[in-house]
């Protein structure tokens, strides 16, 4: 099946820092990949929405300046969080959609891993 | 974003018991996704669901879809220690986007 990693698992990083997070799909190629964070205990919240090549669409009340969205490749989408601060510690996890081997394309979405982000 | 609901919040049943686990949505939905994530961890697709079908089997899961009342159920015959997790169903609208569920905490006595 179609596999998704996520780099760093997880990350401890200072006030201040920026913090770069990426999703690759390993064996398929991501038209779109979305990002999500999920706090303790609930559901998750998307966050953003990305094609291959464009800019990625935020969803309301998240900060397109803040958390920086780059899906350069068929099979990169990376995630920066700029000058984290406590608060934005979570649970952040990618997911993608596209086209499998067999030029298949998929309504399902593969999720990666997740990483977990502590901001001190 | 319209979140779907699920019920009920939390589960706990003995082990070799039945599991079964309800979401409900809002609007008319391209297909219906079934995941599961342990603790701290990523999440696991089970069962995709399209809205023409009514009912779809996978190992000891089985999903069933009611468009006409906008729900699905999860069923996990024979439980096991090892599936106690988090359950969420997402729906699937034209632009491909989920729509979760909070989640069902399910907690398998052995």
């Amino acid at each position: 099946g179609a596999v998704v990693s996520q780099h760093p698992s997880w990350v401890i990083c200072k006030s201040g820092t920026s913090v770069k997070i990426e999703c690759r799909s390993l064996d398929f190629q991501a038209t779109t990949m979305f990002w999500y964070r999920q706090f303790p205990k609930q559901s998750l919240m998307l966050m953003a929405t990305s094609n291959e090549g464009s800019k990625a669409t935020y969803e309301q009340g998240v900060e397109k300046d803040k958390f920086l969205i780059n899906h350069a490749s068929l099979t990169l989408s990376t995630l920066t969080v700029t000058s984290a601060h406590p608060e934005d510690s979570s649970f952040y996890i990618c997911s993608a959609r596209g086209r499998l081997a067999g030029g298949i394309d998929t309504d399902t979405q593969y999720f990666g891993p997740g990483t977990r982000l502590t901001v001190l | 974003s319209q979140q779907g609901e699920e019920d009920p919040q939390a589960l706990s049943i003995q082990e070799g018991e039945n599991a079964t686990m309800n979401c409900s949505y809002k609007t008319s939905i391209n297909n219906l996704q079934w995941y599961r994530q342990n603790s701290g961890r990523g999440l696991v697709h089970l069962i995709l669901i399209r809205s023409n079908e009514r009912e779809k089997h996978s190992g000891r899961l089985r999903v069933t879809l009611d468009t006409s009342k906008k729900s699905s159920s999860l069923l996990i015959t024979a439980s096991r220690a090892a599936d106690t997790a988090s359950y969420f169903c997402a729906t699937v609208y034209s632009n491909y986007q989920l729509i979760w569920g909070a989640g069902t905490k399910l907690i398998i006595k052995p």
